[in-house]
C-alpha cells in the first residue's frame, strides 16, 4: 500500500537556523513528490514539486528537496529559516497506479525570532 | 487568487441533520476533484475521489452512505455529510487538479469547510 512517513511531528529552531525535515514513502511505482505548507490560518500552498529530471528540486521561499530514489525519500531543507516560515509542512506523494495523493502526517515548524 | 472556492467556509449543525458542502473549480474544469478530511494536528485524509459524470470513488473505511459525493459538472462537486454527529466535526478540504493531467500538475485547495456538529 501507498504510505508517506514524516518522522519530525515539531520542530522548533530559531531563527537563521538550517532546516530540514524528513520524508519518506512507501510505493514500488513512478511516483509524484509534494511538499505542502499551511501556514496559520490559511490553506495549503504548493512548495515544490518532482516529477522527473534533475532529484534537487527548488521551490518558492528558498525551500529545496531532494528525491533520493534508493532511500524513498524526499527530505525538505531550508538553509536559514525565517519566523515566517512558521507553519505545517506535508509531504505528499502521488503513484501513479493508485491515482491518489497520499499525505503525510505533517510536520510542525515553530521558528523562533 | 484562488483557483479552487469552496463554501461554506464554517458550519454549525444539529445532530441529526444533513450539510452540503460545494467545491468549485474558477477558470477550469476539473473532470477529477478530492475530498480530504484533516483532524485537528492531524494531517489530510484522502476520503473520496469524486468523478464527474460517475461515482465517486471512496477509501477503505469512508461510509459512502454517510458522505455523499456528486459531481454533476465539469466545475462542481458537493460534498453532503448526511445524519451528522459529533464525531464527524470536522476539517473538510477539496481539492482539484488544473485540466493538463490529474497529477502533471499540483493540487489547488479550497480554504476548507469547518464543520461543527452540536
Amino acid at each position: 500500500a501507498q504510505s508517506v512517513s514524516q518522522h519530525n511531528h515539531h520542530v522548533i529552531l530559531s531563527e537563521a537556523a538550517s532546516l530540514e525535515l524528513g520524508c519518506n514513502y512507501s510505493y514500488g511505482g513512478t511516483v509524484n513528490l509534494f511538499w505542502y505548507v499551511q501556514y496559520p490560518g490559511q490553506h495549503l500552498q504548493l512548495l515544490l514539486k518532482y516529477f522527473s529530471g534533475d532529484p534537487l528540486v527548488k521551490g518558492i521561499k528558498g525551500f529545496e528537496a531532494e528525491f533520493i530514489k534508493s532511500k524513498f525519500s524526499f527530505n525538505l531543507r531550508k538553509p536559514s529559516v525565517q519566523w515566517s516560515d512558521t507553519a505545517e509542512y506535508f509531504c505528499a506523494v502521488y503513484g501513479g497506479a493508485t491515482n491518489k495523493l497520499i499525505f503525510g502526517t505533517g510536520t510542525l515548524l515553530a521558528v523562533q525570532p | 487568487g484562488a483557483v479552487v472556492s469552496q463554501h461554506p467556509s464554517r458550519v454549525i449543525c444539529k445532530s441529526g441533520t444533513s450539510v452540503k458542502i460545494e467545491c468549485r473549480s474558477l477558470d477550469f474544469q476539473a473532470t477529477t476533484m478530492f475530498w480530504y478530511r484533516q483532524f485537528p494536528k492531524q494531517s489530510l485524509m484522502l476520503m473520496a475521489t469524486s468523478n464527474e459524470g460517475s461515482k465517486a470513488t471512496y477509501e477503505q473505511g469512508v461510509e459512502k452512505d454517510k458522505f455523499l459525493i456528486n459531481h454533476a459538472s465539469l466545475t462542481l462537486s458537493t460534498l453532503t455529510v448526511t445524519s451528522a454527529h459529533p464525531e464527524d466535526s470536522s476539517f473538510y478540504i477539496c481539492s482539484a487538479p488544473l485540466p493538463d493531467g490529474v497529477f502533471s500538475s499540483p493540487l489547488h485547495f479550497g480554504n476548507g469547510t469547518r464543520l461543527t456538529v452540536t
